[in-house]
């Protein structure tokens, strides 16, 4: 089975600076995909950034990065220009793609524990 | 188009009374899941469904039941509600892998 561990419940930062969350996981799979959701105060999920294992470029939204090490299992988050309304709970999740059509029960997503960041005016 | 709704979006039992949660999304989505939401633990997977008429269970399905008789709509029910169910639940969707699950406001339930 996988684990997603996030090993900072809290961090916080001042407006304007960078920070990062870190992510591990624990997987036998060589191909999967790696996730990142903000829960701000509203208590709903959105997406942030998506990773494929195969791919070896990092993916980038916007002032959001990751730095993907395959080899050492670790997917962070890099925020940079932090934002008062990047306030939330940050989850990283893992999903095993379903790589048979029969082989139902790959759909699912395995989150971490969660990171709380606050942005500091 | 209105996403994924979750109805309701509080709801207080006491034990041993039973309810429904309903789920809806209007994407044409065939994948729906419910998760359940508590302090420290993150997201965990209750039950899910990959199609009309499927279900499957999720990491913690004990005291849950689902029904997926229409593809828009994903119901969540509690038999017999216990304080341990007390939770924030939420539904999400997906149209097909790898796609982002998206995801319901949440419903939280409180039983005493």
């Amino acid at each position: 089975a996988q684990t997603v561990t996030q090993s900072q419940p809290e961090m916080s930062v001042q407006e304007a600076e960078t920070v990062t969350l870190s992510c591990t996981y624990d997987t036998s799979e060589n191909n999967y995909y790696l996730f990142w959701y903000k829960q701000p105060p509203s208590r709903q999920m959105i997406l942030v950034i998506r990773q494929e294992a195969y791919k070896q470029q990092n993916a980038t939204e916007n002032r959001f990065s990751v730095n993907f090490q395959k080899a050492a299992k670790s997917f962070s988050l890099k925020i940079s220009d932090s934002q008062l309304g990047d306030t939330a709970m940050y989850f990283c999740a893992f999903m095993k793609p379903r790589l048979i059509i029969s082989n139902f029960g790959n759909e699912k997503l395995t989150f971490g524990t969660g990171t709380r960041l606050t942005i500091i005016p | 188009n209105a996403g994924v709704t979750q109805t309701p979006k509080f709801r207080v039992l006491k034990t041993g009374q039973s309810m429904t949660l309903l789920c809806a999304q209007d994407m044409n989505h065939e994948y729906m899941y419910w998760y359940r939401q508590d302090p420290g633990m993150g997201l965990r997977l209750i039950h899910y469904s990959v199609g009309e008429g499927t279900t499957a269970k999720g990491e913690v399905p004990d005291g849950y039941n689902v029904s997926r008789l229409k593809k828009q709509n994903f119901l969540l029910g509690l038999e017999s509600a216990a304080p341990s169910q007390t939770s924030v639940y939420f539904c999400a969707s997906s149209y097909t892998l790898p796609n982002e699950q998206f995801f319901g406001p949440g419903t939280r339930l409180t039983v005493l």
